[in-house]
């Protein structure tokens, strides 16, 4: 079975400190893995996957298969980032349905 | 582009009445989802079309829970009779084939059955 799993409920951070959304997953072959995220009175949007290897809104993540991790990470966090983001799995043999985790609030204070 | 809507935003019902949701897709898009958010919980999967066809329904949780795809275009999921843990928001997504795109999300439909 998929399983994905954030943490942190909720991460509150000053503006321009660094900030890290932890994600672990399970899955029996080669996941392709997202980060989804939401602001407040938006819908829900891709803010990147692990195989286009972008840096979106300064925003890294990197696989980690030996750790089946996908943290994302962002150096120095603005106000804008505050918004809730869920990290995603899905695979062909699972018809590329997502699997969500909880999802980690952010809070940037100014 | 319009992406994909859904309509209505927001239902209140009453235990037992039934409620029919809509998702219209990107134009194109040959996948659609369903998923859905109950309080509390993280967003499950309910069921993928591809086209008219039934790809996958294996998140469905009940015979309760019907949706249809009309000739590959917009979808419905209709919920009779209503039960107090349908609330929740309803999301949709679209992605092209074959797959795996993007999906692209819908607004969702917030249930609240009373």
């Amino acid at each position: 079975a998929q399983r994905v799993t954030q943490p942190e409920k909720l991460l509150s951070v000053f503006k321009g400190a660094p900030v890290e959304l932890k994600c672990n997953y399970s899955y029996s072959g080669s996941p392709e893995l997202f980060w989804y995220v939401q602001y407040s009175r938006q819908r829900l949007q891709l803010l990147l996957r692990h195989i286009s290897r972008e840096s979106i809104k300064g925003f890294t993540a990197d696989l980690n298969k030996g750790e089946t991790s996908f943290h994302l990470k962002k150096p120095f966090a603005q106000e804008e980032d505050s918004a809730m983001y869920y990290c995603a799995l899905s695979g062909r043999a699972a018809g590329n349905k997502l699997t969500f985790g909880g999802g980690t609030r952010v809070l940037v204070k100014p | 582009e319009a992406g994909v809507t859904q309509f209505p935003s927001h239902s209140v019902i009453e235990k037992g009445q039934t409620v029919t949701l809509r998702c219209d897709p990107i134009s194109g898009h040959d996948n659609l989802y369903w998923y859905r958010r109950v309080m509390g919980k993280e967003i499950k999967f309910l069921l993928h079309f591809v086209k008219e066809s039934k790809q996958d329904e294996s998140g469905m949780p009940n015979n309760r829970f019907l949706a249809e795809r009309t000739g590959g275009t917009y979808s419905t999921l209709k919920v009779q009779p209503a039960e107090l843990e349908d609330s929740g928001v309803y999301f949709c997504a679209s992605s092209k084939l074959p797959g795996p795109y993007e999906q692209y999300f819908g607004p969702g439909t917030r249930l609240t059955v009373t």
